[in-house]
């Protein structure tokens, strides 16, 4: 079946600094894959995607490759900013097998000045 | 354009009553799915709409959930006899196509509290 595997937070990192944050999936099709992001008191938004193999998505200096080798998905930006304080899923969808989405768990990012 | 609205966006209901909770999708998406988000808990899907039918009911966690669609645009989740277990954010979501690569647009959610 499918499922997304994400790094447990929650995680706290000093402006400025390299964030990664890890995601792996089982699929037994082809899936699009999703980052999303929930700020704080707001609802979640699409953060970024990519829909096939090698492909990479980026938004607001984030950046994801989907990598079917290693069925991962990893979130990284070069530099954090306190702003970028928020919880962070990570996401498939299969047409193949359905038109669930399937979410992580979330992973709670804290940036301090 | 709109987004997805949800109402109301607080509910506070005695343990044993009904509630309705309401989701005006993005007008010309054909799927909508509801879930639900426990505190500093993930996303537990609860059911897919396609159009007006709902082809993945599999989320409903009891007997005591149930939703509809009407005209392919709002939905209503309904909770029978709420118990304090059910005290969570009801999220709504929609998508053009359902899944694939569209995206999903999030509501606000409805903050649900059983006492």
């Amino acid at each position: 079946g499918n499922s997304v595997t994400q790094m447990e937070g929650p995680v706290t990192l000093s402006e400025e600094a390299f964030l990664t944050i890890n995601c792996t999936y089982t699929a037994t099709g082809y899936p699009s894959l999703f980052w999303y992001v929930q700020y704080p008191g707001e609802g979640l938004q699409l953060l970024l995607k990519a829909t096939k193999a090698d492909d990479k998505g980026s938004n607001k200096g984030f950046e994801a490759t989907y990598r079917k080798e290693t069925t991962s998905f990893h979130l990284e930006k070069g530099s954090v900013q306190v702003s970028d304080s928020a919880v962070y899923f990570c996401a498939l969808s299969d047409q193949d097998t359905g038109n669930q989405f399937y979410f992580g768990t979330g992973t709670s990012l804290t940036v301090i000045p | 354009g709109a987004g997805v609205s949800q109402s109301p966006s607080n509910k506070v209901t005695e343990k044993g009553k009904d509630v309705e909770l309401r989701c005006d999708p993005i007008s010309g998406h054909t799927a909508l799915y509801w879930y639900r988000q426990s505190l500093g808990q993930g996303l537990e899907f609860l059911i897919y709409f396609q159009g007006n039918s709902a082809p993945d009911k599999s989320g409903l966690p009891s007997d005591r959930f149930s939703a509809e669609r009407t005209g392919g645009s709002v939905s209503t989740l309904t909770i029978q006899r709420t118990q304090q277990e059910d005290s969570a954010v009801y999220l709504c979501a929609s998508s053009l196509y359902g899944a694939g690569p569209y995206e999903q647009y999030f509501g606000p959610g409805t903050r649900l509290t059983v006492t």
